[in-house]
């Protein structure tokens, strides 16, 4: 089986644009999640996505939204993008969301 | 709120010993709990998890144990290889909800 896979994997940005992520979960999969990993923060997450319903929700402002998709992928946007939003932000798809999770490589954004 | 915490970002140990990591967590009702590795540049791999009906979980080098009563969760790993060095993270689980620990980064010296 395919992996997960995120695109991009590198993102520059300025402050203010937005910009959308994109996760594709190994094939059966219908949990996605989306964390944000910064140094000595660990893995924040965001939120997860189960049959495309938000099931969960991680403490984020609104500027950071998710959806999915029939098909199970899931997009993540970030709107007026702040310095502090540069970070590797890593999607992970389970069958169930509560069993083991399978981790995407992670799309590095840099806001500049 | 950090509702699982790893209080040692790092720990370094020799080639052949054990390497011991901690993770603690505040939310009684978490039911599940894993152990997760991370290589720079890739995405967090599953390592090894355990029920909150066990105490003790092992898979080859492996080990998971769990103090309910503690709210305590360790990794030991024996013996411990260089390829071991990398971020573990812990992470606990309840119904659809799982949270993250901040990741230690392990050294293992040849």
């Amino acid at each position: 089986k395919a992996g997960v896979t995120q695109t991009p994997r590198y993102l520059i940005k300025t402050r203010g644009q937005q910009v959308t992520l994109s996760c594709s979960p190994i094939s059966g999969h219908r949990s996605v999640s989306w964390y944000q990993q910064t140094p000595g923060q660990g893995l924040q997450f965001l939120f997860e996505y189960f049959s495309e319903t938000q099931r969960n929700k991680g403490n984020f402002p609104g500027r950071f939204s998710g959806r999915q998709f029939s098909n199970s992928r899931s997009e993540m946007n970030v709107s007026t993008l702040e310095l502090g939003d540069s970070a590797l932000y890593l999607c992970a798809s389970s069958v169930w969301g509560r069993d083991t999770q399978y981790f995407g490589p992670g799309t590095r954004l840099t806001v500049l | 709120d950090q509702q699982v915490k790893q209080n040692s970002p790092s720990l370094s140990v020799q080639e052949g010993r054990i390497s011991i990591l901690n993770c603690d967590y505040t939310n009684s009702m978490f039911d599940y709990f894993l152990w997760y590795k991370k290589y720079p540049a890739e995405g967090p791999t599953f390592l090894i998890s355990i029920s909150s009906i066990k105490d003790k979980n092992e898979d080859g080098r492996f080990t998971v144990f769990l103090n309910k009563s503690a709210k305590h969760l360790s990794l030991h790993i024996v013996p411990s290889q260089p390829g071991d060095s990398a971020v573990y993270f812990c992470a606990a689980s309840r119904d659809n909800d799982m949270r993250f620990g901040a990741g230690t980064r392990l050294t293992v010296k040849p």
